[in-house]
């Protein structure tokens, strides 16, 4: 089975810190994606990639950056968190187009 | 307008009651997914379908491409099944479009 891994179930920071939230998955999955969920709103994509050092914006990239220097890791970066940035965070991976996405267990940031 | 349309929005049901959830969405797509997500946050993909019909268990899924309307129908309802069940449309890329989810509580 494959397997999405964040690395953090809770996280607390304070307003201006840089947080990086990691995903790992161990399938040679080529696309990841960072998703955050907010009550009422459902999923949002932040940004996917679809290939070591290849990122695409999703529709909420403002105030978050990415990095994927190897294929297994994606890792999300809040440059500067505020307390809107205050959600779950899910990554997910799938191998190819027309594949069924995995999620890891969601990483719940709160800013303080 | 939200593109995914889930309904309804909670649903508390009786242990072995037949359940339908509906999905509507407004443009056209590749594929439809189910999902499934326990208290705790985990999301499980149940079904991904492009039309007709799959069966896993006491799960069904159905899509008509021509009315953009899929339904998850599960028999024999169980406490378990209580989850939040969220549908989203994939068009013609990787990303997916999701719907608000659906509050599912079965109570024995």
């Amino acid at each position: 089975d494959v397997k999405v891994t964040q690395s953090s179930r809770y996280l607390v920071k304070r307003t201006g810190e840089k947080v990086f939230l990691e995903c790992v998955q161990d399938m040679d999955h080529e696309n990841m994606f960072w998703y955050r969920q907010d009550p009422g709103l459902g999923l949002r994509l932040i940004y996917f990639s679809y290939d070591v050092k290849m990122k695409e914006k999703g529709d909420i990239p403002e105030g978050y950056s990415v990095s994927r220097e190897k294929k297994e890791r994606f890792s999300l970066i809040l440059e500067s968190a505020s307390t809107n940035q205050t959600s779950m965070y899910l990554c997910a991976s799938t191998k190819q187009y027309g594949q069924p996405q995995h999620f890891g267990d969601g990483t719940r940031l709160s800013i303080l | 307008k939200n593109e995914v349309e889930q309904s309804p929005q909670n649903l508390t049901a009786q242990e072995g009651e037949f359940i339908t959830i509906n999905c509507s969405y407004s443009v056209g797509i590749s594929a439809l997914h189910w999902l499934q997500q326990h208290p705790g946050g985990g999301i499980v993909s149940l079904f991904m379908l492009s039309s007709g019909k799959k069966k896993h268990g006491r799960l069904i899924a159905t899509i008509n491409i021509q009315e953009k309307h899929s339904s998850l129908h599960i028999t024999a309802s169980h406490p378990r099944d209580s989850a939040v069940y969220i549908c989203a449309f994939q068009g013609g890329s990787e990303k997916l479009v999701f719907g608000k989810g659906m509050k599912l509580t079965v109570n024995p």
